[in-house]
């Protein structure tokens, strides 16, 4: 089935350690997305890439790195220098081009806690 | 600015009510797209609706509708005879045309409690 795949579901992070989020996409979508969401709130974008070896910084990229070395492929590093990283995040993709308002579809997003 | 507005926090109705659900918008661009996700229990964000600001025209899907007022900057969703799987906190989000960024801007949500 086309989707986008998310792992781990449930995180528990130490602190001081960098965590990595895993996203795959096989809908061949060039834009992926990683958002943060945090109770009772909307999302946030953290990063965003339009094309492979490309990303760009969202709203509240302090503490988090990316990679894009595939186009399936957009991991978020959550690093020691997020000071409250305790959220559901949640990873997406959309046809991206120059077609803007493409819609942008989701995963089923991670638990990160911090314990 | 570029804002949603959903100022409905949580809302509770019992099966087979109608209910409204709220989202008013700013932007500066004229052209523009607007989006209703339903976030279920289990976390994923489901697509609903993607309307364009050139297309006021209300939208009906089975017991789905919007209605989408630009003299008011408002893209209003009903459900019409809601049901227990209805329950679900509903997004509604503004995709910006000015910004490159292809990102999304998102309300706040509204919750839906829908009794039995």
């Amino acid at each position: 089935d086309g989707g986008i795949t998310q792992s781990p579901k449930y995180l528990f992070r130490k602190e001081g350690q960098n965590v990595t989020l895993s996203c795959e996409q096989n809908l061949n979508h060039d834009a992926m997305y990683w958002y943060r969401q945090d109770p009772g709130q909307g999302l946030r974008l953290i990063y965003y890439s339009q094309i492979v070896n490309d990303f760009q910084k969202g709203d509240i990229a302090e503490g988090y790195s990316v990679s894009r070395e595939k186009k399936e492929s957009f991991p978020l590093t959550v690093t020691s220098a997020q000071k409250n990283p305790t959220a559901f995040y949640l990873c997406a993709s959309s046809i991206g081009g120059r077609g803007l308002g493409n819609t942008i579809y989701f995963g089923e997003g991670s638990w990160l806690t911090v314990v | 600015a570029q804002k949603v507005t959903q100022a409905q926090t949580e809302i509770s109705v019992v099966e087979k009510e109608d209910v409204t659900l709220d989202c008013v918008y700013e932007t500066r661009d004229t052209t523009y797209y607007l989006f209703w996700y339903k976030q279920p229990p289990s976390g994923e964000l489901v697509f609903l609706i993607r309307r364009n600001s050139f297309d006021e025209q209300n939208e009906i899907s089975g017991r789905y509708s919007w209605n989408f007022q630009k003299s008011t900057s408002s893209f209003n969703f009903t459900i019409t005879a809601s049901q227990v799987v209805d329950s679900a906190v509903y997004f509604c989000a503004l995709a910006p045309t000015m910004d490159s960024s292809y990102k999304l801007i998102f309300g706040s949500g509204t919750r839906l409690l829908v009794r039995p």
